[in-house]
């Protein structure tokens, strides 16, 4: 059965800083990746997602994450935090091949602070 | 992209009663999920909802608590039936386009 781990429930950054936010999951299949951004009081926004072809992903507000199959991995990560960074990130892979069945295993989550 | 909304966008009810949660897509999509996200907790999947068939539930959910509808290929709903204070959360729908997972805004219940 497929699981995800984010380390860290909570991460805090200075504005400006590298933000980088762990993810590791177990698949016995080629996974689909997923990364939500939760802001307060708001639904699951797409940040970025893998399925195949390139490992390192572009997503939306300037995040990225690179999947590395050896270590099982999918960090997000962004060169430089902004105060409107700061939201509730979620780590989620799929359950089942090309997301045939429309369920996502999500992580605990990760919130993230960024301090002026 | 699926532009999803639902209605509610919030309530706070009393023990015992039921909420019925409305879920509308913009596009006819074959399945519809629905998730809940406890205070605090991750996102858990409640159940898929078939067009014309009755709905799969996840293990820990079942249908007399969490009844649900899908009478055509844009639109269900999920009732939280005999509610208690542990079914507070945020109730989110959920369809699948693109190789993409697309989530509503959520339904944030609080119960009293």
């Amino acid at each position: 059965a497929q699981s995800v781990t984010q380390l860290g429930s909570h991460v805090s950054v200075s504005e400006g800083a590298l933000v980088l936010l762990r993810c590791n999951y177990s698949s016995s299949v080629p996974p689909y990746l997923f990364w939500y951004v939760q802001y307060p009081n708001q639904g699951l926004q797409l940040l970025l997602k893998y399925t195949t072809g390139a490992t390192l992903v572009k997503g939306i507000n300037g995040f990225e994450a690179e999947f590395k199959k050896s270590e099982t991995s999918f960090h997000l990560t962004k060169p430089s935090a902004h105060m409107s960074d700061a939201a509730e990130y979620f780590c989620a892979v799929s359950e089942g091949v090309r997301l045939n069945t429309g369920k996502l295993i999500f992580g605990q989550g990760t919130t993230l602070q960024v301090k002026p | 992209s699926a532009v999803i909304s639902q209605k509610p966008s919030r309530d706070i009810c009393q023990r015992g009663t039921s909420l019925t949660i409305q879920c509308q897509v913009d596009s006819q999509v074959t399945m519809m999920f629905w998730y809940r996200q406890q205070p605090g907790q991750s996102l858990t999947l409640i159940a898929t909802a078939n067009q014309g068939s009755e709905a799969t539930y996840e293990s820990g959910f079942v249908i007399d608590k969490f009844p649900i509808s899908r009478p055509n290929l844009t639109f269900s709903t999920l009732t939280v039936s005999n509610m208690s204070p542990e079914d507070s959360s945020i109730y989110l729908c959920s369809v699948t386009g693109s190789g993409t997972q697309y989530f509503g805004p959520g339904t944030r219940l609080l119960v009293l």
